[in-house]
């Protein structure tokens, strides 16, 4: 079956260092997005991309890049990780661009920086 | 840009009741509006949706409601069941052509046997 997948599912590292949380879809899907999600605030847009190459920032892209080399993946990364980037981050996408198609979620990685 | 409220933060009810969490939005272009239900550990799953050009919209026992007018939308369950347990988002859409979800601050449903 088509899938969305992150790993680690789980990452402690120290402030300072490069992070990079994986994602991976098996649907061919077009989109992609990434998310964190903190209490009280609910999931908040990181970073998207709607093809290979393209990718956009979102509410709270600080800190973070992502890139699109193909269409099944998309890395982020969190160049210097700081303690307020702890968070659990979701990956999601979909189908196609310009509609409003579901978003399907990964499983989550639950990152600790510190 | 959108801003999305969503309340109560909690809610608990028995089992067999009905439970309303309720969202409202900022911006009146928005024109999708998505209920996720997340369980522990999980990530969000799409339960159901709707769009600007329908009032209502129900699926067994989930039902959601959108007053364009006063901006915002509700989702409904009946005769709750303790699987309903989880917690739940609410978000629309932001943004013309490449649509982008903003999210409520999550609902936490507790349904007691």
């Amino acid at each position: 079956d088509a899938e969305i997948t992150q790993s680690p599912r789980h990452k402690i590292t120290e402030t300072g260092r490069q992070v990079t949380l994986a994602c991976h879809q098996t649907w061919n899907h077009n989109n992609m997005f990434w998310y964190r999600q903190d209490l009280g605030h609910g999931l908040r847009l990181i970073h998207y991309s709607y093809g290979v190459q393209d990718t956009n920032k979102g509410e709270v892209s600080d800190g973070y890049s992502v890139s699109r080399s193909n269409t099944e993946d998309l890395p982020l990364t969190l160049e210097s990780a700081a303690s307020s980037q702890t968070s659990v981050y979701f990956c999601a996408s979909s189908e196609s661009p310009g509609t409003t198609d579901t978003q399907y979620f990964g499983p989550g990685t639950r990152l600790t920086v510190l | 840009g959108e801003n999305v409220e969503q309340h109560p933060s909690t809610l608990s009810v028995q089992e067999g009741d009905s439970a309303v969490i309720k969202c409202t939005y900022s911006d009146s272009a928005s024109n999708y509006f998505p209920w996720y239900k997340q369980e522990l550990g999980k990530g969000p799953q799409l339960i159901i949706d709707i769009r600007s050009n329908v009032g209502e919209k129900k699926d067994q026992r989930i039902a959601v409601t959108l007053n364009k007018t006063a901006k915002h939308f509700s989702l409904h369950i009946t005769e709750t069941q303790p699987e309903d347990s989880a917690v739940y988002f609410c978000a629309a859409s932001w943004g013309t052509g490449f649509q982008k979800l903003v999210f409520g601050t999550g609902t936490r449903l507790l349904v007691s046997p």
